[in-house]
């Protein structure tokens, strides 16, 4: 039972480069959400996407895309990395964006900018 | 703007020694409260509070709720090097599946 998975788990970028973090979950799960953690800011909501077709902003959306491909995967972008983007990002999912119950986290991907 | 903040963010302790880890907040259109745990990777789930005055309770662990103080307190009684960890308090709001995570506060237990 894989619940949500990201990959990859681990990535060092140059400035300027892109890359795209991959978000996938098996539950049947309606919403889906990224996350960024840095020390000392608990987790921080980048963009989520309420159902299939529909995304919207977060606390901290510049300089992030997402893509919700299907009702299984969410995939988030950077085009153009930064050294403030360095941080571990998670992907969760919930049933339904009335949100009666908890987030289903993957385990992180550790992104490092130099 | 929405706030959640948890204190202290910081603590050490020994085994057997009993915690209060609080979380206020500052939120519009209050729906919920949750507890996580965060070892080495993903939070995993502890609470969610709804309704103030109502203890909820899992083993060595229990938390309440109080919407007139805008708080919430997670009790670990008896801690055990198992114990350390981040724990993050959430908000969610109201028709919304967002929630506003605290800082979190990092509980090292030493044996």
């Amino acid at each position: 039972n894989a619940g949500v998975t990201q990959t990859p788990k681990f990535q060092v970028l140059k400035t300027g480069q892109s890359m795209t973090l991959q978000c996938a979950q098996d539950m049947n799960h309606n919403s889906m959400y990224w996350y960024r953690q840095d020390p000392g800011m608990g987790l921080r909501l980048i963009y989520y996407s309420a159902s299939e077709g529909t995304t919207d902003k977060g606390e901290v959306p510049n300089g992030y895309n997402v893509s919700r491909l299907n009702k299984r995967e969410f995939s988030l972008r950077l085009e153009s990395a930064a050294p403030s983007q360095t941080s571990v990002y998670f992907c969760a999912s919930s049933e339904n964006e009335g949100f009666t119950g908890e987030l289903f986290f993957g385990e992180g991907s550790r992104l490092t900018v130099l | 703007e929405d706030k959640v903040v948890q204190s202290p963010l910081s603590l050490v302790v020994h085994e057997g020694d009993t915690v209060t880890l609080n979380c206020s907040y500052e939120v519009t259109n209050f729906r919920s409260l949750l507890w996580y745990k965060q070892e080495k990777k993903a939070p995993t789930f502890l609470f969610m509070l709804t309704s103030s005055g109502i203890e909820k309770k899992s083993g060595r662990l229990s938390s309440i709720l109080d919407k007139k103080e805008l708080s919430s307190i997670l009790n670990i009684t008896a801690t055990q090097t198992g114990d350390s960890a981040i724990y993050l308090c959430a908000v969610g709001k109201v028709n919304t599946g967002k929630l506003i995570f605290g800082q979190g506060t990092t509980l090292q237990v030493k044996p």
